[in-house]
């Protein structure tokens, strides 16, 4: 069975402050791995997909990579509206079109001014 | 561009009553469907999925129901509602991996 762990749970920041979310898997063969954010009462907005171990994805002051076992989202210098709940799912190699995802229960980000 | 619709995005229902839930994705064809309910403090637990019209998979068994009457519109129901369904209920798409996710809808039973 596909498991996403994620920590913290919940990380304060003050505004400037770099930091790193972790996100633990284990899966059965990885076919991808994902980093949604979540602003509250919104659904996931997809941030990133990662596919092998090494790989390393960036977008504005956000960074994600991957090994074989956790992957990290760095926050460099974040600002109030980084703050948001940010999940990660792992996607394995299985029969089938579904394509499901195993989300982690992510990590609610909170960055002071 | 591809674009997801979800609605309403807010319903106050009493147990015993029936639900409805709607969402249409635009700007693709074929894509796949899902149903996901997320708790609080708990990850996207994933209820139902479609790879095409009229085909229909279960993840976990429970008081709802998803039919796929046409290729880009996927409807969540239920015949009588529980309290334990109250939740946030995401519909979401996808093509080649990544899912994308409607706005969601907040269901509260009381």
């Amino acid at each position: 069975e596909d498991q996403v762990t994620q920590s913290p749970e919940a990380l304060r920041l003050q505004e400037g402050e770099s930091s790193s979310l972790n996100c633990s898997y284990t899966v059965s063969g990885l076919r991808g791995l994902f980093w949604y954010r979540q602003d509250p009462g919104k659904g996931p907005e997809f941030l990133f997909t990662l596919y092998s171990a090494g790989e390393e994805k960036e977008k504005e002051r956000l960074k994600a990579t991957l090994t074989k076992k956790e992957s990290f989202l760095h926050i460099t210098a974040p600002k109030p509206e980084d703050s948001a709940t940010y999940l990660c799912a792992v996607q394995a190699w299985r029969a089938g079109s579904a394509r499901q995802l195993t989300f982690g229960s992510g990590t609610q980000l909170t960055v002071l001014p | 561009s591809q674009t997801i619709h979800q609605w309403p995005a807010t319903l106050v229902q009493p147990v015993g009553s029936p639900l409805s839930l709607e969402c249409t994705v635009e700007g693709t064809s074929n894509p796949n469907l899902y149903w996901y309910r997320q708790a609080a403090g708990r990850g996207l637990q994933l209820l139902f999925y479609s790879v095409g019209i009229g085909q229909i998979s279960s993840e976990v068994p429970q008081n709802l129901s998803a039919s796929r009457p046409q290729d880009r519109q996927f409807i969540l129901s239920s015949k009588k509602l529980l309290l334990s369904d109250s939740g946030f209920y995401l519909c979401a798409w996808s093509s080649i991996g990544e899912l994308f996710f409607g706005e969601g809808s907040r269901l509260t039973v009381l």
